[in-house]
């Protein structure tokens, strides 16, 4: 069975604290994109990622920084908390191989509240 | 920049009703998709239709895409409450066709 996890569904920081939230997919995803989500805008790409070591930012990429060392793992980091950063963050990840479609896979969203 | 978007914003039905989605997407696509997301979870796809398909079944779901009209809609025949959700419509983004896209979503409540 297919799986994207998210390391936390709940997390609680301070403003300016280093956060990161880890994403792990064990389908062998060339793919992996974090998207937040907000009451009324829907998802917003924050980062993607094509390949290992590979990043390319989304649509709202301000405040946030991403890591990919490993295939498997996408790393989102906001380097100075804010509380406009309060949402809820969603992994997700999905293979272009010639077999494939694009479909996406999710985890199960960490909700981030920052005070 | 968000591609596609749903319509209505919010759909109240009863149980065995059936409910239309539609989504409204602005340049054109390689394929559209479906997902289905419960409340405070992650998004679970439903189905994807192709540029060059107008219509595909899945057990109670039935999409169609118009490329010209730039639409598609989902309908779920005999709704029930297990199907009360958001569904968002993701099209391809002008970034690369493997980026989903998202709309803000329709919110369906079916009522027991």
């Amino acid at each position: 069975d297919v799986k994207v996890t998210q390391s936390s569904r709940y997390l609680v920081k301070r403003t300016g604290e280093k956060v990161f939230l880890e994403c792990v997919q064990d389908m062998d995803h060339e793919n992996m994109f974090w998207y937040r989500q907000d009451p009324g805008l829907g998802l917003r790409l924050i980062y993607f990622s094509y390949d290992v070591k590979m990043k390319e930012k989304g649509d709202i990429p301000e405040g946030y920084s991403v890591s990919r060392e490993k295939k498997e793992r996408f790393s989102l980091i906001l380097e100075s908390a804010s509380t406009n950063q309060t949402s809820m963050y969603l992994c997700a990840s999905s293979s272009t191989r010639r077999t494939a479609n694009t479909e996406a896979f999710f985890g199960q969203g960490t909700r981030l509240t920052v005070v | 920049s968000q591609q596609g978007e749903e319509d209505p914003q919010a759909l109240s039905i009863q149980e065995g009703e059936n409910a239309t989605m539609n989504c409204s997407y602005k340049t054109s696509i390689n394929n559209l998709q479906w997902y289905r997301q419960n409340s405070g979870r992650g998004l679970v796809h439903l189905i994807l239709i192709r540029s060059n398909e107008r219509e595909k079944h899945s057990g109670r779901l039935r999409v169609t895409l118009d490329t010209s009209k730039k639409s598609s809609s989902l309908l779920i025949t005999a709704s029930r409450a297990a199907d009360t959700a958001s569904y968002f419509c993701a099209t391809d983004s002008p970034r690369g066709s493997y980026i989903p896209t998202f709309g803000r979503g329709t919110s369906l409540i079916v009522h027991p």
